[in-house]
């Protein structure tokens, strides 16, 4: 089955403790990327990947860090995560960058307290 | 740049009324217009979108939405509600031109749709 998967889906961290919310996708699309939800203010993009070893800064990237070293894969990491990093989030990918069909993860739900 | 304004935060109808929920864009170039659906608990599902040709398009559990260029609006209906509609909308804008990136895809900030028995 064709999807986006991340893990965990939920995660209660303290201030400071670095984390890692895995992504990964089985469709070899080149596009992938990262958003956080907020309530009133929709999705927000963090950070996006055009291709391997291709990343670059979205809407709102401070604090994050990702990587693409593989295809599939798209790692979001907080180094020092905050209690304003706390959110819902959700990775997605396309199969080219100009393609205009997403596909998104479940969802991770952050909190940081 | 791109936005989106989706009209009311939260939308409740009773079952088997017509569904409204309103989005309007602004974009530098005839952009691509996309509604999404979120059902609690869950990812964002393409619900249906607009990219070239017939401007009334069709999508998955009933919903329709029609592009007006002239009113820069992309509003999502359906004649007749259901329980099971309840769920966050996302109205999305592209540009096809962008190449992808941090411009690619601009969503509004979603609008909350109750059922009312």
């Amino acid at each position: 089955e064709a999807q986006v998967t991340q893990n965990p889906r939920y995660l209660i961290t303290v201030t400071g403790k670095k984390l890692t919310v895995t992504c990964s996708q089985n469709m070899n699309h080149e596009y992938m990327s990262w958003y956080r939800q907020d309530p009133g203010l929709g999705l927000r993009q963090i950070y996006y990947s055009m291709n391997v070893e291709v990343t670059d800064k979205g809407d709102v990237p401070e604090g994050y860090k990702v990587s693409r070293k593989e295809k599939r894969n798209f790692p979001l990491i907080l180094e020092s995560p905050s209690p304003n990093q706390t959110s819902l989030y959700f990775c997605a990918s396309r199969v080219r960058p100009n393609s205009y069909e997403q596909y998104f993860g479940p969802g991770t739900r952050l909190t940081v307290t | 740049a791109q936005s989106v304004t989706q009209l009311g935060s939260h939308v409740s109808v009773s079952e088997g009324a017509l569904v409204l929920l309103r989005c309007n864009y602004s974009s530098s170039v005839p952009p691509y217009l996309f509604w999404y659906v979120q059902y609690p608990n869950q990812g964002l599902q393409l619900l249906l979108k607009y990219t070239t040709g017939a401007t009334l398009v069709k999508g998955i559990n009933g919903f329709e939405a029609e592009f007006k260029k002239s009113e820069t609006s992309f509003h999502l209906t359906k004649p007749s509600a259901h329980m099971s509609d309840a769920a966050e909308y996302f109205c999305a804008v592209s540009d096809p031109y962008s190449g992808g990136g941090a411009d690619g895809l601009t969503f509004g900030k979603g609008t909350h749709l109750i059922i009312q028995p």
